[in-house]
Order: structure tokens, then C-alpha cells, then sequence
């Protein structure tokens, strides 16, 4: 079947950096997507993995073994403004839809 | 600004009551995806249509309905409404290819009281 776990919550301070870890089973793979998204707001697109390895964008990593049915999200410098859902989701290639996570709610104190 | 349009962006009706919301994807994007997200919980895929076509379906009720119509906007009906369809609802499209990065409309706010 299809599963994809996130952790439901986590805590960090302004400033630091912060992993947030994704697993999944899935039938087939074309792509990891992870969003983010602000209470009460759209989800919007942060990054997309195909192919192993680390996709470094700004303070945003995203990392993906596709062996290991396993990816990350990296956050650097954190900011207050980073304090959202970010949300895990995979493309099968044989669905036309993304599987999605449940979310993992990031909380940033000072 | 994704690009995607959503219509109207708050809703607020009884129980019982049939409501429509009304989605315009991205310039150039054929299919569309209707999700619900209650109050701190995950996406639950709805139902996806592509050009004017229905594609795939998810997690949608019975008393739910979805259309695209030829100008490729899309339509979600929700009637005879519960107190537990108060979400949420977004539209996404996606860009041709096989990337499948899906672009996110404002979302509509139902609240069924």
C-alpha cells in the first residue's frame, strides 16, 4: 500500500537548523515534492527530488535515498516567518495524483 | 500568486444546505485537483479532472460533486451539508509533463453551522 510518515510536530529555535524527515512506500516513484504550508493558507512549493542526493536552494535543502524510501527537509538560520506545516508528498508513476503526508507542524520560538 | 483562482473565498451556510465553489486553474494547465483539510489535519485528495475528463477519484463523499467544464474552470458541489464539512476546500493544477508540481488556489473556507 501507500505510506507516507512525517513527524507530527517539532520545535526549534530562531536561528538554528532543523531536519525534518520524511519515509515513504510507495507502488512506484517519479519524484518527491515538499510544501509548505502557513495556518490557514494555501500549501506553496518548496522543493522537488528525483534523483538521490542533497537539492540546496537559499536556506532550503532537500535531501532523497530513493533505496532508503527516505527524504529530508534541512531549514538553516531559522527565521519566526519559517513556523508552518511542511508537507511530504510523492508522485507514483502510476497515479496521476501525489501521495501526501500528513504534515509536520514546525514551531520556532526565539 | 500561483496563478490558480478560487471563488468564493469564505462560505458560511447551514446544515443541510448545497453549496458550490468554483475553481480557474493556471493558464495552460489541464487538470485540476479538489482537496478538503479540516482543522489541523492533512490534505485528503477529493477528486481530479483533466481536460473535461474525470481522472482519478479519492476520498470523496457521495454527497459531493465535482465537474470541468470546456473553458477547463471546475466546480466542487457539497450538498446536503454536515456539520463535519466544515474545511478548506483547495484547488490545485499542475504544469504539462510529467513533474506533476501542483499549483495551489487561496482556497474557499466552508463553515457549515
Amino acid at each position: 500500500g501507500q505510506n507516507i510518515d512525517q513527524p507530527t510536530e517539532m520545535t526549534a529555535t530562531e536561528g538554528a537548523i532543523v531536519q525534518i524527515n520524511c519515509t515513504y512506500q510507495t507502488s512506484g516513484f517519479n519524484g518527491l515534492f515538499w510544501y509548505q504550508q502557513h495556518a490557514g493558507e494555501a500549501p506553496t512549493f518548496l522543493s522537488y527530488n528525483v534523483l538521490d542526493g542533497l537539492e540546496e536552494k537559499g536556506r532550503f535543502s532537500s535531501f532523497l535515498s530513493r533505496s532508503k524510501g527516505y527524504s529530508y527537509l534541512l531549514l538553516k538560520e531559522l527565521q519566526m516567518k519559517d513556523s508552518a506545516s511542511y508537507l511530504c508528498a510523492v508522485h507514483e508513476d502510476s497515479n496521476y495524483q501525489l501521495i501526501w503526508g500528513a504534515g509536520t507542524k514546525l514551531i520556532i520560538k526565539p | 500568486d500561483s496563478g490558480v483562482t478560487q471563488t468564493p473565498k469564505h462560505l458560511i451556510t447551514a446544515t443541510g444546505q448545497r453549496v458550490t465553489l468554483r475553481c480557474s486553474p493556471r493558464s495552460g494547465d489541464l487538470s485540476v485537483y479538489w482537496y478538503q483539510q479540516s482543522l489541523d489535519q492533512g490534505l485528503q485528495f477529493l477528486i481530479q479532472y483533466y481536460n473535461g475528463e474525470e481522472r482519478a477519484k479519492g476520498n470523496i463523499l457521495e454527497r459531493f460533486s465535482a465537474q470541468q467544464f470546456p473553458d477547463l474552470h471546475s466546480e466542487l458541489n457539497l450538498s446536503s451539508l454536515e456539520l463535519g464539512d466544515s474545511a478548506l476546500y483547495f484547488c490545485a493544477s499542475t504544469t504539462s509533463g510529467g513533474r506533476n508540481e501542483q499549483f495551489f488556489g487561496p482556497g474557499t473556507r466552508l463553515t457549515v453551522l
